[in-house]
C-alpha cells in the first residue's frame, strides 16, 4: 500500500501566486515522522522540514508554510508569493519509528512561471 | 562547504561494464544511504549503513553492491550494468541510525548505459 500519497502531479503557477502542496500519508505507527524535501533541476535533495507526529504545530519559514493535520493524516506545504527560483519537484516523506524508513511521495514538479 | 560529494556527478558506462560510484561526507553521520531514482519518480532506497553495519532492501537487485572503507567514504557497485540501471543515484548521510533522523543527499550521479 502508498503510503504517501502526492496527489498533484504538476503545479504551474504565475510569480507572485501561493500555492499549496499536498501530502497525504498512512502509517499505524503512533511514532513517526514527516518531511519535505526539494528537488531543483540540479538533482539535489535539499531538505526543507522535519516534524514528528507529536508537533502538530504549523510552522512558517520565510515564505513557506506547513500544515500537519493527524485527524486528515495531511502534511501540506504552502509557499506564499512564489519566486521563479521555487520552481523544482517537491517530495513528501514518511518515516516510521519501528517500521519502514524514508518512503517518499511520488512527488509534485511545481513550476512557476514568470 | 559540500558536505555530501558524490563523484562523478555523470557517468557512463557500457551495458555489463563494472562500474563504481562514490560518495564521501565530512559531516561525521554514522549512518550513509544509496537511493536510486529513475526519471520521474521519487528516489528508492537501495541500502544503507550504520558504521560498517550494511542494511539491504528486501528489493535490491543483487548487482548492487557496496563498500564503506571508513567513516567519510561509500561506495556503489553495480557489477554488470544493464539499461535498467541507467538512473540518478543519491548518496545521503544521517547522524544516528533511527529512522526519523534527517537525511542529508548529496547532488548525485547520473548514470548513463550504452
Amino acid at each position: 500500500a502508498q503510503k504517501v500519497t502526492q496527489a498533484q502531479t504538476e503545479i504551474s503557477v504565475v510569480e507572485k501566486e501561493d500555492v499549496t502542496l499536498d501530502c497525504v500519508y498512512e502509517t499505524r505507527d503512533t511514532t513517526y515522522y514527516l518531511f519535505w524535501y526539494k528537488q531543483p533541476p540540479s538533482g539535489e535533495l535539499v531538505f526543507l522540514i522535519r516534524r514528528n507526529s507529536f508537533d502538530e504545530q504549523n510552522e512558517i519559514s520565510g515564505r513557506y508554510s506547513w500544515n500537519f493535520q493527524k485527524s486528515t493524516s495531511s502534511f501540506n506545504f504552502t509557499i506564499t508569493a512564489s519566486q521563479v527560483v521555487d520552481s523544482a519537484v517537491y517530495f513528501c516523506a514518511l518515516s516510521e519509528d519501528y517500521g519502514q524508513n524514508f518512503v517518499f511521495g511520488p512527488g509534485t514538479r511545481l513550476s512557476v512561471l514568470p | 562547504d559540500a558536505m555530501v560529494i558524490q563523484n562523478p556527478r555523470y557517468q557512463v558506462t557500457q551495458f555489463g561494464k563494472p562500474v563504481t560510484l562514490s560518495c564521501s561526507q565530512t559531516l561525521n553521520h554514522n549512518v550513509m544511504y544509496w537511493y536510486q531514482q529513475k526519471s520521474s519518480q521519487a528516489p528508492k532506497l537501495l541500502f544503507h549503513y550504520y558504521d560498517k553495519d550494511f542494511n539491504n532492501e528486501a528489493d535490491t537487485p543483487d548487482n548492487f553492491q557496496s563498500r564503506r572503507p571508513n567513516t567519510s567514504f561509500c561506495f556503489l557497485d553495480i557489477r554488470s550494468p544493464g539499461l535498467g540501471d541507467a538512473a540518478m543515484y543519491l548518496c545521503a548521510t544521517s547522524r544516528g541510525a533511527g529512522n526519523t533522523d534527517t537525511q542529508y543527499f548529496g547532488p548525485g550521479t547520473r548514470l548513463t548505459v550504452l
